[in-house]
């Protein structure tokens, strides 16, 4: 079975400072990697995926995520934070025809 | 155009109560899933359809759980005899035709549901 572990369940961040969110995820088969963001009141929508190919994969609003097999991991930076980051992100794993699993989430809040 | 929609966006119900939940999916998108979210957790899967056909119910909790999508449109999530451990927020989400794993999910705002 797969499972995500997003190890930081809140990350407190000074406005233009740069941010790691962690997400190590187990599979024994080849899998899909997605960052979801959840921003106040909205519902999911997702920042970036990893299918195949290049391990670097980066949203339109400066995330980027690598993929690193070895370390069973797909962390997300961003290298300056704006206010408007402020969300709660969420890892997630597919493989094959398997449903998407997610991690428990982590509130990222931004502090001017 | 219009995204996901789902309806109530909030629903209080008694303990024992019958509940249904309805998701309205981008238009021509076949694939359609939902999700439970409890407080402080990610969503876990629930079921999946394409078009009318639910072809995975692994996550659904119980047997008071039954979806349908009886057109390959509109789908409604029933709670049968509702406990407090079904309080949670229920997630629809629907993806494009073709839509393996690897197809972004677009979800709804939501249904909050809290059994009393």
């Amino acid at each position: 079975a797969q499972s995500v572990t997003q190890l930081d369940s809140q990350v407190p961040v000074f406005e233009e400072a740069p941010v790691e969110l962690r997400c190590n995820y187990s599979s024994s088969v080849s899998v899909y990697l997605f960052w979801y963001v959840q921003y106040p009141n909205q519902g999911l929508q997702l920042l970036l995926k990893y299918l195949s190919g290049s391990t670097l994969v980066k949203s339109i609003n400066g995330f980027e995520a690598e993929f690193n097999k070895s370390q069973t991991s797909f962390h997300l930076r961003k290298p300056s934070v704006h206010i408007s980051d402020t969300a709660e992100y969420f890892c997630a794993v597919s493989s094959g025809n398997t449903p998407l699993v997610f991690g428990k989430g982590t509130r990222l809040s931004v502090i001017a | 155009g219009a995204g996901v929609s789902q309806s109530p966006r909030y629903k209080v119900a008694k303990r024992g109560q019958d509940v249904a939940l309805r998701c309205d999916p981008i238009s021509g998108h076949v694939s359609l899933f939902w999700y439970q979210q409890a407080l402080g957790q990610g969503p876990e899967f629930l079921t999946y359809f394409q078009n009318e056909a639910q072809l995975d119910k692994s996550g659904l909790p119980s047997d008071r759980f039954f979806a349908e999508r009886p057109e390959g449109s509109v789908s409604t999530l029933k709670i049968q005899r509702t406990q407090q451990e079904d309080s949670a927020v229920y997630l629809c989400a629907s993806s494009r035709p073709g839509g393996g794993p690897q197809e972004t999910q677009y979800f709804g705002p939501g249904t909050r549901l809290l059994v009393l």
